[in-house]
């Protein structure tokens, strides 16, 4: 079992859409969880940041970490062509310095104009 | 601000060379972490750098190496290449005193073995 489960996806949606992105862990020592962006080609972008259990929101992103679940979420809203990208989720724990980050496959996400 | 620069950007390389990645971190930042993503797959942790020492380390043999800086930029060696070394090579700088696993990354190497 991988410590970080992701679907690959792909999802496809239309433009104006709520999107809504999942993860689940099995590591019960995450602590911190992020939401990357990466486009094709490219690099991946942070997009979000967690820590702990709660909700962040941020324009039309929003992230839910619900640790009892070991489920976490990345909400869009009012999707957008420019969201279409991959999008991964990613975990460490707290170690100090040490930071091992553990990514998902990612999910492939096209929004349709 | 510069942000986190690799290079070279594509390589292509046979199997059994040699081949090393370079990175220069983010402005203000002191730690660097290098990730392999093959095709379709998440990033998957190499190894990590900080004070030019390596800190921790990922599931990778041996052939896979690394080298940090005075001035903080880093060096991925990869020896006896394998046609499954084929990916993009990312390098990701951070602040170790920050510690969250909040990570800036380049636009990585893409490598391809034949």
């Amino acid at each position: 079992q991988k410590e970080v489960e992701q679907d690959p996806g792909p999802l496809s949606v239309p433009e104006g859409a709520i999107v809504s992105l999942n993860c689940t862990y099995s590591n019960s020592a995450f602590q911190y969880f992020m939401w990357y962006r990466q486009y094709s080609r490219k690099g991946p972008e942070l997009l979000m940041y967690t820590y702990s259990s709660g909700n962040k929101e941020d324009g039309r992103f929003t992230a839910q970490v619900d640790k009892s679940s070991k489920y976490i979420s990345l909400f869009i809203r009012d999707s957008q062509p420019s969201d279409s990208a991959t999008y991964l989720c990613a975990m460490s724990a707290d170690s100090g310095g040490y930071q091992k980050v553990t990514f998902g496959i990612g999910t492939k996400l096209q929004v349709i104009p | 601000d510069a942000g986190v620069t690799q290079s070279p950007t594509h390589l292509i390389k046979t199997r059994g060379q040699q081949v090393t990645l370079r990175c220069s971190p983010k402005s203000g930042h002191d730690t660097v972490s290098w990730y392999q993503q093959a095709l379709g797959q998440g990033p998957q942790f190499i190894f990590q750098y900080y004070e030019e020492e390596e800190r921790q380390r990922g599931n990778f043999p041996d052939r896979f190496s690394g080298h940090q800086f005075p001035n903080y930029s880093s060096e991925l060696n990869v020896n006896a290449l394998l046609l499954g070394d084929s990916a993009l090579y990312l390098c990701a700088s951070s602040l170790w005193d920050r510690g969250t696993g909040e990570l800036f990354f380049g636009e990585g190497s893409r490598l391809t073995v034949l």
